[in-house]
């Protein structure tokens, strides 16, 4: 029981350029959720699922895409990568208002 | 307007000592409360719960203080350990009709000093 795992743990991206952060949970958990953190601050809501085929905007979903084609899979598309898209991404899955497991999380530079 | 609150951005204890932690929230709506902890470079963990039925959980030792009428509760480690050093997170979430989400306060760092 892996989880939730997140590729890649690192990226450095140039401006203009796109990437897709993976995320897999095996916990058959509805709810997933992405987070982007930057330093000093609390974890910003981008995107989240309640189940596949369902995705829904958070808090700062500018700039970023989402797709749920399967229980298991949340992956998160930057297109057009800007510098202030440098964060650490966290994907989470909960069963519901509990508890949130989260991903190691992947440190996105954009230069 | 941010919802969640967390005042401290650090707090130093020394080993074998109370450490409090505090959150405060604006939202009436939100009834149940967790705290999360985070090491570097590793994502935040569940720590422990309440539910705004509760106004007390405990767990070892670590305690969770519910104040609804102020709006506030506390994280009580006790007796603090140099393992304890980490990243806190209060987070809030309104009923199941909202997915699930929680809204996170920025983090008090907390450190124990042997």
């Amino acid at each position: 029981n892996a989880g939730v795992t997140q590729t890649p743990k690192f990226r450095i991206l140039k401006i203009g350029q796109s990437m897709t952060l993976q995320c897999t949970q095996d916990m058959n958990h509805n709810y997933m959720y992405w987070y982007r953190q930057d330093p000093g601050m609390g974890l910003k809501l981008i995107y989240y699922s309640v189940g596949a085929g369902i995705t829904d905007k958070g808090e700062v979903p500018n700039g970023y895409n989402v797709s749920r084609s399967t229980t298991e899979d949340f992956p998160l598309r930057l297109e057009l990568a800007a510098p202030s898209q440098t964060s650490v991404y966290f994907c989470a899955s909960s069963k519901g208002q509990e508890t949130q497991y989260f991903g190691p999380g992947t440190r996105l530079l954009v230069l | 307007d941010q919802q969640v609150k967390q005042n401290s951005p650090s707090l130093s204890v020394q080993e074998g000592r109370i450490s409090i932690l505090n959150c405060d929230y604006t939202n009436s709506m939100f009834d149940y409360f967790l705290w999360y902890k985070k090491y570097p470079a590793e994502g935040p963990t569940f720590l422990i719960s309440i539910s705004s039925i509760k106004d007390k959980n405990e767990d070892g030792r670590f305690t969770v203080f519910l104040n609804k009428s102020a709006k506030h509760l506390s994280l009580h480690i006790v007796p603090s350990q140099p393992g304890d050093s980490a990243v806190y997170f209060c987070a809030a979430s309104a009923p199941d009709t909202n997915a699930g989400k929680s809204t996170f306060g920025d983090g008090t760092t907390l450190t124990v000093k042997p």
